[in-house]
């Protein structure tokens, strides 16, 4: 049971270049989060997803999209990378009121 | 809005010692998740309660609803206990989960 995948694991971009990282989850998980987590601060949302076909933004979404077209994948989108968006990403799934299931971060820097 | 304070920030023991630490929040949830994160690594799960206790292992888990307060103990604590602690809630009505910064745990051989 491989849980929560995410790929990639590392990833350097230049600014203004976009790129898609995507979250996996083989749980039949109904909710799906992407966090952000910098160092002295707690995990942020940035969106999260109920279902498939829906999403909603979280705490800091600005820069950033997503989609859930199929209920184990959630893609997070940078349309034009930033510095300020240097981060590791991770993504999480869950069931209604149930633990979460995290994947392994990606380690994302922009240049 | 939902504030989650842990504390302390960070610790330092020597294996073997008991080790407890404490996270607070400010509004009613439907439970706490307690979660781990060694260096360089992912996010695992360790406990997620509503109310009392839990036991797994070493670990312990303590909530006490009305005080809005959780505690994480470990016993005969061991080098490999070596990780960040996160405590994370989600607000009544709310799937979102608000985190805290976290507990730096080293433990000395």
């Amino acid at each position: 049971n491989a849980g929560v995948t995410q790929t990639p694991k590392f990833r350097v971009l230049k600014t203004g270049q976009s790129m898609t990282l995507l979250c996996a989850q083989d749980m039949n998980h109904e909710y799906m989060y992407w966090y952000r987590q910098d160092p002295g601060m707690g995990l942020r949302l940035i969106h999260y997803s109920v279902g498939e076909g829906t999403t909603a933004k979280g705490e800091v979404p600005d820069g950033y999209n997503v989609s859930r077209l199929k209920k184990q994948n959630f893609l997070l989108g940078l349309e034009s990378a930033a510095p300020s968006q240097t981060s590791v990403y991770f993504c999480a799934s869950s069931l209604v009121n149930t633990e979460a299931f995290f994947g392994q971060g990606t380690r994302l820097t922009v240049v | 809005k939902n504030e989650v304070e842990q504390s302390p920030q960070n610790l330092t023991a020597q294996e073997g010692e008991f080790i407890t630490i404490n996270c607070s929040y400010s509004v009613g949830i439907s439970a706490l998740h307690w979660l781990q994160q060694h260096p360089g690594g992912g996010i695992v799960s360790l406990f997620m309660l509503s109310s009392g206790k839990k036991k797994h292992g070493r670990l312990i888990a303590t909530i006490n609803i009305q005080e809005k307060h959780s505690s994480l103990h470990i016993t005969a604590s061991h080098p490999r206990d070596s990780a960040v602690y996160i405590c994370a809630v989600p607000p009544f009505g709310n799937e979102k989960l608000t985190f805290g910064t976290g507990t730096r745990l080293t433990i000395i051989p």
